[in-house]
C-alpha cells in the first residue's frame, strides 16, 4: 500500500507569497494517477491538479503541479486570500493527510 | 465544484444502518468513489463502484459494514453503513471517477 507523506504539516504565509506544498510517496507511482485538491472550510475537497502538472478546467494558473517519481510538489505562485485552505495531495485514490496553508 | 446531489443529514443510534444516495444528473461515469471525512481529519478513500457490472472495490479500512450499490434504473449510487459505531460519524462524500464532480457531503452522526 502506498503511503502519501505531506509536508509540512502547516505553511503559515502571507497574502502575495509563494507557496510551496510537497508529497512524497512511499514508492514510485505513476504521474497519471497523481492529483492536488483543495478544500476550504466547511467545503467540498475541488479538484485543482491531475496527472501531476494538469490544472483542471477553471484553476486559476497562479497554481501548477511538478514532480515524477516520488516526489510532487503544488506551487501557488502567488497566493491570493482565498488560497487558505487544507491542500491534498492524491494517489490512485489515496490520500495524503494534508497540509494547511494558514495566513501568517 | 459541488455537482452530485447527496441525501441530507442522518442521525442515528449505535447499531442502526444508514443508507447514503448520490445522483449525478446529466453527467456520465463509469465509477462512483466514496469518501469519508471524520470531524476535523482529513480526506479517506473508502473505495469505489464500477456502476457498469455493480461491482464493488473497499480499501483495508472499509471491508465488513460498509456496502456501496448502485441502482441503473435511476442512476444513484448508495452507501450503506451496517452496525453504526460513534466512530462512523463523520461526512461521507461522494465523487466521479474522474474526481472532478463531487457531491455536497453528508453528515451521518451516531449517537445515543
Amino acid at each position: 500500500e502506498i503511503v502519501l507523506t505531506q509536508s509540512p504539516g502547516t505553511l503559515s504565509l502571507s497574502p502575495g507569497e509563494r507557496a510551496t506544498l510537497s508529497c512524497r510517496a512511499s514508492q514510485s507511482v505513476s504521474s497519471r494517477y497523481l492529483a492536488w485538491f483543495q478544500q476550504k472550510l466547511g467545503q467540498t475537497p475541488r479538484l485543482l491538479i491531475y496527472a501531476a502538472s494538469n490544472r483542471a478546467p477553471g484553476i486559476p494558473d497562479r497554481f501548477s503541479g511538478s514532480g515524477s517519481g516520488t516526489d510532487f510538489t503544488l506551487t501557488i505562485r502567488r497566493l491570493e486570500p482565498e488560497d487558505f485552505a487544507v491542500y491534498y495531495c492524491q494517489q490512485s485514490g489515496t490520500f495524503g493527510r494534508g497540509t494547511k496553508v494558514e495566513i501568517k | 465544484q459541488v455537482q452530485l446531489v447527496q441525501s441530507g443529514s442522518e442521525l442515528k443510534k449505535p447499531g442502526a444502518s444508514v443508507k447514503v444516495s448520490c445522483k449525478a444528473p446529466g453527467y456520465t461515469y463509469t465509477a462512483m468513489n466514496w469518501v469519508r471525512q471524520a470531524p476535523g481529519q482529513g480526506l479517506e478513500w473508502m473505495g469505489w463502484i464500477d456502476t457498469n457490472t455493480g461491482n464493488p472495490t473497499y480499501t483495508q479500512d472499509f471491508t465488513g459494514r460498509f456496502v456501496f450499490s448502485f441502482d441503473t434504473s435511476v442512476s444513484t449510487a448508495y452507501l450503506q453503513i451496517n452496525g453504526l459505531k460513534a466512530e462512523d460519524t463523520a461526512v461521507y462524500y461522494c465523487a466521479r471517477d474522474r474526481w472532478d464532480l463531487w457531491g455536497q457531503g453528508t453528515l451521518v452522526t451516531v449517537s445515543s
